[in-house]
């Protein structure tokens, strides 16, 4: 299986900051055919988890541009500009290149 | 807009299997994507199960080796997870999910 390391495993920010979590791969998330399945959700408390960045770097609908994926290969950053009490929550990274599709570990995201 | 909504018993003996229903509003799961059962662990681990394709082939984790299997109503736009033989192990929140849309998810304690 794809191990799928996301760090931090806590990410304390002040409203209106910014924050960074990473994930990184064991195999590179390229698809035979050029595209590559890394996605990114925030679970909100006792929501189900919604989908912020598709595909790397695409927004999902309605999502603030204040979320923005990055990254290639086995490594991949979500960014959370200006950070929002909404912001707040656990978020995953998930890959779908590779059988079985993996998650994250997780992040929670918190108040400083 | 999608909606799909877990259903099912919340209490599930060891050994005894785990059965729910995910029901489906706004899409047709015959017309296209991957129908999936996702759940969380206690602790935050995220595993994905399986799926059931809008043609009707299915893929599993291999994690879950013979003890699982997803069907479909079409005719009720419903898909259905059966794990069987669980243990106190399989105690999780189990979310039905399409990459974009999850359900609101349900909490399974498997305990006699």
């Amino acid at each position: 299986d794809v191990v799928m390391t996301q760090t931090p495993v806590s990410l304390p920010v002040s409203l209106g900051g910014q924050a960074s979590i990473s994930c990184r791969s064991s195999q590179s998330l390229v698809h035979s055919n050029g595209n590559t399945y890394l996605h990114w959700y925030l679970q909100k408390p006792g929501q189900s988890p919604q989908l912020l960045i598709y595909r790397v770097s695409n927004r999902f609908s309605g999502v603030p541009d204040r979320f923005s994926g990055s990254g290639s290969g086995t490594d991949f950053t979500l960014k959370i500009s200006r950070v929002e009490p909404e912001d707040l929550g656990d978020y995953y990274c998930l890959q779908s290149t590779h059988f079985p599709r993996t998650f994250g570990g997780g992040t929670k995201l918190e108040l400083k | 807009e999608i909606q799909l909504q877990e259903s099912g018993p919340g209490l599930v003996k060891p050994s005894q299997s785990l059965s729910l229903t995910c029901s489906v509003t706004g899409y047709t799961i015959t017309s296209g994507y991957d129908w999936s059962w996702i759940r969380k662990f206690p602790g935050n681990k995220m595993e994905w199960m399986g799926y059931i394709s809008y043609s009707g082939s299915t893929n599993y984790n291999p994690s879950l080796k013979s003890r699982i299997s997803i069907t479909r109503d079409t005719s009720k736009n419903q898909f259905f997870l059966q794990l069987n033989s669980v243990t106190t192990e399989d105690t999780a929140t189990y979310y039905c999910a399409k990459t974009d849309y999850w359900g609101q998810g349900v909490m399974v304690t498997v305990s006699s």
